[in-house]
């Protein structure tokens, strides 16, 4: 159980346009998903706070207009990289929280989405 | 400001022996741990965790060590395995706020030699 899958795995994209990544919790509820970006030998950066049927919290430094985050459904979270540039190129990954039950601290993780900007 | 830092960016260590990856915090608010074990090109994956009213969680080869008054904890490993090769991330969290979003250190990149 507690299985996150995130699409694309990879994405390829020529600057200036926009790319869509998805997060899906496949097996259980998520009123809660976060937006994580890792480059290379370094740390998970969290980006923002995905709430189900609300805006997203965004950490201090990210552009809400350059990464739009759609949290339409319980299991469903976007994140959309507006008008990216090279300087976007990064591992993102996003992470969910089991809404049922006890609250808790646990996130389950995807796979991630590797973009590389031209 | 890195709140959650582990110094030791990699960490070798015969098979069959401990591996001992150490975390330290500097934001004394936080109130629960964790230890995430994370491969090339993976998202992270959950190891063990522990809350700051205890000192010890054990969950098989996995013990987390959390000393409150040094703002340490460490992740032991008993027996080491290849398989066990990866990087780990401590992560710590504030209780008080509703999302309890996780801070990650840098990683520990271990490795277990046959």
């Amino acid at each position: 159980g507690a299985v996150v899958s995130q699409h694309p795995s990879w994405v390829i994209c020529k600057s200036g346009t926009s790319v869509k990544i998805e997060c899906r919790s496949l097996d259980f509820q998520a009123t809660t998903m976060f937006w994580y970006r890792q480059f290379p030998k370094q740390s998970l950066m969290l980006m923002a706070t995905s709430n189900e049927g609300s805006k997203a919290t965004y950490e201090q430094g990210v552009e809400k207009d350059k990464f739009l985050i759609n949290h339409a459904s319980l299991t469903l979270s976007t994140l959309t990289v507006t008008s990216a540039h090279p300087e976007d190129s990064s591992f993102y990954i996003c992470s969910a929280r089991d809404s049922r039950g006890v609250p808790t601290y646990e996130q389950y993780f995807g796979p991630g989405t590797r973009l590389t900007v031209t | 400001d890195q709140q959650v830092k582990q110094n030791s960016p990699s960490l070798s260590v015969q098979e069959g022996r401990i591996s001992i990856l150490n975390c330290d915090y500097t934001n004394s608010m936080f109130d629960y741990f964790l230890w995430y074990k994370k491969y090339p090109a993976e998202g992270p994956t959950f190891l063990i965790s522990i809350s700051s009213i205890k000192d010890k969680n054990e969950d098989g080869r996995f013990t987390v060590f959390l000393n409150k008054s040094a703002k340490h904890l460490s992740l032991h490993i008993v027996p080491s395995q290849p398989g066990d090769s990866a990087v780990y991330f401590c992560a710590a969290s504030v209780s008080d706020t509703g999302r309890r979003a996780l801070t990650f250190g840098s990683g520990t990149r271990l490795q277990v030699q046959p």
